[in-house]
Parts: structure tokens; C-alpha cells; sequence
């Protein structure tokens, strides 16, 4: 069965620290990924995608992620975070045999303190 | 362009009330689709449209019926709601060539 898992429901940053936000998927076909972020109140937002080529992608607001087949992992990364990156990150999958459909994570809360 | 837009923002119903989410998008995107999300369980996929006059179901579609008459139109129908219907509800759109989806800003639906 196709899944996407993001292990950790809740992780506390300290504003200028790294963040990392995993993603694990099963996905029977060719996938191609994306991380989403979602303020509060307020709806999706693209931080970056992956279709095919070089396996690390570079999206907005110094957002970073690395797609590692081996691993079936999808990771998000931000080498110093800023207060404003407190919100809820989604993981999605999705394949070309399948109509575009997307299948997401639970998503991950990010809380940032000072 | 508008993007995606839905209305209405927030709607407050009564068990067995019916109603109709909208969305719209001004894109000429061939492809629709509705997910809603709650907490602890992302968003998941309600139903989808490849095109005008097709439709199809996605994970939980249960209790809610689409139809899709015009590109730009793909309206949500809840016959008669229900309490576990209580949800945020989003509208997405890509075109069929681009895997790339654009959500709406979504409806907050609440029913008692």
C-alpha cells in the first residue's frame, strides 16, 4: 500500500538553529515529491518539489531537501531558522500513473522559540 | 490571475443541512481535485477531475458528491452533513502536463 510517513509530529527549534524535518514514503511507481507549509488560518504553500535529476532541490525561504531512493526518504532542511518558519510542513507524494493525485503526511508542527 | 478561490471561508451547519463549497480557478488547469484535512491526518484526497464532465473518487468520499460542468468550476455538494464532515476543506488545481498542484486559501466547516 502506497504511505507517506513523517515520523515527528512536533518539533521545538531555537530560532538560528537547523531544522530537519523527515519524510519516508512507499510509493509502488516512479514518485515525485513535494513539501509543503502551512501558516496558521491559512492554506498550502510550495516550499519546493522534486520530479527527477539532481537529487538535492533548493525551494524557498533557504528551504533545502534531498531525495534519497535508497532510503525512500524525502528530508527538509533549513540550515538557521527564523521565527517566521514556525507553521506545519507537509510531506507528498505522488506518481504519474496516477492522475496527479497527491498523498500527504500527517505533517510535522515546527515551533520556534527565541 | 486569481489562482484558486473558494467560498465561503467559514460556514457553521446543522446535522442533515445541505450545502455546496465552491471553487474556482481562472487557470485553464484541466485538473481538480478536493482534499480536506484534519488534524493528525494531513490532507486527504475526497474526489478529483481530469476534465469537464469526468469525475472520480479519492480516499474519503464518502458524503460528499462533485460534478464538474465548466473548466473553471468544481463545485463540493454535501447532501445532508454530518458532525464528522467537521473539517478544513481545500480546492487544488495543476494542469494535467505539470505536476505541480495550487491550493485555495480553504473553508473552514464546522457542523453541529
Amino acid at each position: 500500500a502506497q504511505s507517506v510517513t513523517q515520523p515527528d509530529i512536533h518539533i521545538t527549534v531555537s530560532e538560528g538553529a537547523s531544522l530537519e524535518l523527515r519524510c519516508n514514503y512507499s510509493y509502488g511507481a516512479t514518485p515525485y515529491l513535494f513539501w509543503y507549509v502551512q501558516s496558521p488560518g491559512q492554506g498550502l504553500q510550495l516550499l519546493l518539489k522534486y520530479f527527477s535529476g539532481d537529487t538535492l532541490v533548493q525551494g524557498i525561504k533557504g528551504f533545502e531537501a534531498e531525495f534519497k531512493r535508497s532510503q525512500s526518504s524525502f528530508n527538509l532542511r533549513k540550515p538557521s531558522v527564523h521565527w517566521s518558519d514556525a507553521a506545519e510542513y507537509f510531506c507528498a507524494v505522488g506518481s504519474t500513473d496516477s492522475w496527479g493525485k497527491l498523498q500527504f503526511g500527517a505533517g510535522t508542527q515546527v515551533v520556534v522559540t527565541p | 490571475n486569481a489562482g484558486v478561490t473558494q467560498t465561503p471561508k467559514f460556514q457553521v451547519l446543522k446535522t442533515g443541512q445541505s450545502m455546496t463549497l465552491q471553487c474556482a480557478q481562472d487557470m485553464n488547469h484541466e485538473y481538480m481535485s478536493w482534499y480536506r484535512q484534519d488534524p493528525g491526518m494531513g490532507l486527504r484526497l475526497i474526489h478529483y477531475s481530469v476534465g469537464a464532465g469526468i469525475t472520480d473518487q479519492g480516499e474519503v468520499p464518502n458524503g460528499y458528491n462533485v460534478s464538474r460542468s465548466t473548466t473553471e468550476d468544481f463545485p463540493l455538494r454535501l447532501l445532508s452533513a454530518a458532525p464528522s464532515q467537521t473539517s478544513v476543506y481545500f480546492c487544488a488545481s495543476r494542469r494535467t502536463a505539470i505536476r505541480e498542484q495550487y491550493f485555495g486559501p480553504g473553508t473552514r466547516l464546522t457542523v453541529t
